[in-house]
């Protein structure tokens, strides 16, 4: 069965990290660009990151960019996503999704998405 | 960055009724050197995760049912439910894949009236 599985969120006091994971089971990530998607509480999805097949092509969204890393370990098929300086505002359930074809211009739609991971950031 | 913009923000549809959702991108996602429309349309249950129902604005995945159909080019796509079913209660959101970032609507929550 395709499937990805997060792991690694929690509640996390502002400013500090926090690492999250994306398994993949089923099929093997090297052939997919691997997406983070964000959804705030009662909110809509907000992209976050995507991290290139191979590894060597990474975009961010304006509101993490500089905060967070994205990385991919293909021999263990997984993504992770580093996130540092958290705020408030970061609160969310934070999904890992694939797509095929390209990263940074005209791509493919993110067939397969996982449960999601909920990160708490608050005082 | 292409904003999306989905409307209406809700509906409610009888069930057997017709579900009409419409998005609206800020610049248009039609490839022309494929001549592909690069939009999707995904649906979100309660406490679910997303689920892609429709790529490259018209082409359903697998196991989709056919009453979920998309339709448009350029910068004006919509979503359609031919017969509403109380397992189509949710919230349907268009994203756009032409460039980064990948944009999502705000979404269009479905209801049974």
């Amino acid at each position: 069965q395709v499937q990805l599985v997060e792991s690694g969120g929690g509640v996390v006091q502002p400013g500090r990290s926090l690492r999250l994971s994306c398994a993949a089971d089923g099929f093997t990530i090297t052939s997919y660009a691997m997406h983070w998607v964000r959804q705030a509480p009662g909110k809509g999805l907000e992209w976050v990151a995507v991290i290139s097949s191979d590894g060597s092509d990474k975009w961010f969204s304006d509101s993490v960019r500089g905060r967070f890393v994205i990385s991919r370990d293909n021999s263990r098929n997984t993504v992770s996503l580093e996130m540092h300086s958290l705020r408030v505002e970061d609160t969310a359930i934070f999904y890992c999704a694939r797509s095929t074809m390209g990263v940074s211009a005209a791509g493919a739609a993110f067939d397969v998405w996982g449960h999601g991971t909920v990160v708490t950031v608050s005082s | 960055d292409i904003v999306m913009t989905q409307s209406p923000d809700s509906l409610a549809v009888s069930l057997g009724g017709r579900a009409t959702i419409n998005c609206k991108s800020s610049q248009s996602v039609l490839f022309s050197s494929d001549n592909k429309n690069y939009l999707a349309w995904y649906q979100q249950k309660p406490g679910q995760s997303p689920r892609l129902l429709i790529s490259w604005a018209s082409t359903r995945e697998s196991g989709v049912p056919e009453r979920f159909s998309g339709s448009g080019s350029g910068t004006d796509f919509t979503l359609s439910i031919s017969s509403l079913q109380a397992e189509d209660v949710a919230v349907y959101y268009c994203q756009q894949y032409y460039n980064t970032p990948r944009t999502f609507g705000q979404g269009t929550k479905v209801e049974i009236k």
